[in-house]
């Protein structure tokens, strides 16, 4: 049974500071990973998908990576801003179970970003 | 392009009753999924819909119900509500395919209060 773990749970930066967001899943055959943004009360942005057979993605300030083999990936937010202010969440889609979009989300870290 | 929309956005119903949430996915979607989030438990897959059929099912009771018209739109019910069904219901979509190149995108939620 896929599960999903995020680390820290919390995190609280001064602005400006490089940070990373851990994810760490058990079964490595996954179709996925998506990272997202969700800001208290609201529903998910996406902020970066990487596929199975990628090592990395990058959008802005935000690069994400997957190592497959360890089952981990990580966010790296750069030169971080109090708008990044939010909980963190990564969900992987797994090889298995038919055809599914079926996704299984960690517990998220919320991010804090001091002004 | 519009994103996910679902209605209503705030629900407060009492024990007992019935409720039914919609969700319109993004034009061309044909995939919609449900997701329960809850402090306790966080994000949890109900069940996915493609192109009218259950695709997968989550592990919740068979009060949690849902179906999908032709163009694509969903809803979900859920009858004799319990204090428990409090929850921000979330609605997930994305196009036919299940590579890993399928991005999911989420609505802005249904929050249900249970009393």
């Amino acid at each position: 049974k896929q599960e999903v773990t995020q680390i820290p749970a919390a995190l609280s930066v001064p602005e400006g500071e490089n940070l990373v967001l851990n994810c760490s899943f058990t079964d490595s055959a996954i179709y996925n990973l998506q990272w997202f943004r969700q800001d208290p009360g609201k529903g998910l942005t996406s902020l970066l998908l990487i596929q199975s057979s990628q090592r990395e993605q990058t959008s802005g300030r935000l690069n994400a990576s997957l190592d497959k083999s360890s089952g981990r990936s990580t966010l790296y937010i750069a030169a971080s801003q109090p708008g990044d202010s939010a909980t963190y969440l990564c969900a992987v889609r797994g090889l298995y179970g038919g055809a599914t979009n079926k996704l299984i989300f960690g517990t998220g870290t919320l991010l804090a970003v001091q002004p | 392009k519009a994103g996910v929309t679902q209605t209503p956005r705030y629900l407060i119903k009492t024990r007992g009753q019935q409720v039914t949430l919609s969700c319109s996915p993004i034009s061309g979607h044909r995939s919609v999924s449900w997701y329960q989030q809850t402090p306790g438990q966080g994000l949890q897959f109900l069940f996915e819909y493609f192109s009218e059929t259950q695709r997968n099912k989550g592990n919740f009771p068979g009060r949690f119900s849902g179906r999908q018209f032709s163009n694509s739109r969903s809803e979900m019910n859920v009858s004799t509500l319990e204090l428990g069904d409090s929850a921000l219901y979330l609605c997930a979509s994305s196009l036919s395919g299940t590579g890993g190149w399928n991005e999911q995108f989420f609505g802005p939620g249904t929050r249900l209060t249970v009393l």
